[in-house]
């Protein structure tokens, strides 16, 4: 059975540290992978894609993708409380001539002041 | 306006009835998606719909049975609802499934449903 896996945390940081997240998968055909915020309550909003190996980085987040390992990891520099949300890694899955978005359980994050 | 827009926000019922809730999308995109979030924050994909059609069909017990009247709207009507079925239910979409680049989902803001 494919998988995504994430450590469930909570990881706890001090405002102003870096946040590293991480993540795997099974399924070594996957071709695209998301990292998605979500607030308490909230629905899930992207934050960062990656889709070849290395990093990609988009203001205080980067993205780092091995395909090689099969880890995709979310890197937040100079946490802020407001990134205190749970992070949920996606990686899109080839079904049936289809590519299907498979979620990990999440990784929640608290950045304290 | 709201990119995807699910109804209603909140349901609360006894065992053994039947609901449904609805989705929209105004993007213009091609595939929806209905994704159950457990408890534990775990989102599962339930079903998928490609322009109307069935493309996905996870492990869903038969009480759930989706609609695609076209493409811009996806509902899910529940049967028999039991305890376990207590979820937050998300709608979402994106551009097309068949493309492998691609996979940017925009969610509605969830239909928690309480089972009494």
């Amino acid at each position: 059975q494919k998988e995504v896996e994430q450590n469930s945390g909570p990881l706890s940081v001090p405002e102003g540290a870096i946040a590293s997240l991480n993540c795997t998968y099974s399924d070594r055909g996957s071709q695209s992978f998301f990292w998605y915020r979500q607030y308490s309550g909230k629905s899930p909003e992207l934050i960062m894609s990656i889709y070849s190996n290395g990093d990609k980085e988009d203001g205080r987040f980067t993205a780092q993708l091995n395909k090689a390992s099969q880890y995709v990891s979310l890197l937040i520099r100079d946490s802020q409380p407001s990134d205190s949300a749970t992070y949920l890694c996606a990686v899109n899955e080839a079904s049936g001539g289809s590519y299907i978005p498979t979620f990990g359980r999440g990784t929640s994050l608290i950045v304290h002041p | 306006d709201t990119a995807v827009s699910q109804t209603p926000k909140y349901l609360v019922t006894q065992m053994g009835n039947d609901k449904s809730i609805k989705c929209e999308q105004n993007l213009g995109h091609d595939t929806m998606y209905w994704y159950k979030q457990d408890s534990k924050k775990f989102l599962k994909i339930m079903f998928s719909y490609n322009n109307k059609e069935l493309i996905i069909n996870e492990t869903v017990p038969n009480r759930f049975s989706p609609k695609s009247p076209d493409k811009a709207h996806l509902n899910l009507h529940i049967n028999s609802l039991e305890l376990g079925d207590s979820a937050v239910y998300f709608c979402a979409s994106s551009q097309g499934a068949w493309i492998p680049n691609t996979g940017e989902l925009f969610f509605g803001e969830g239909s928690r449903l309480t089972v009494l």
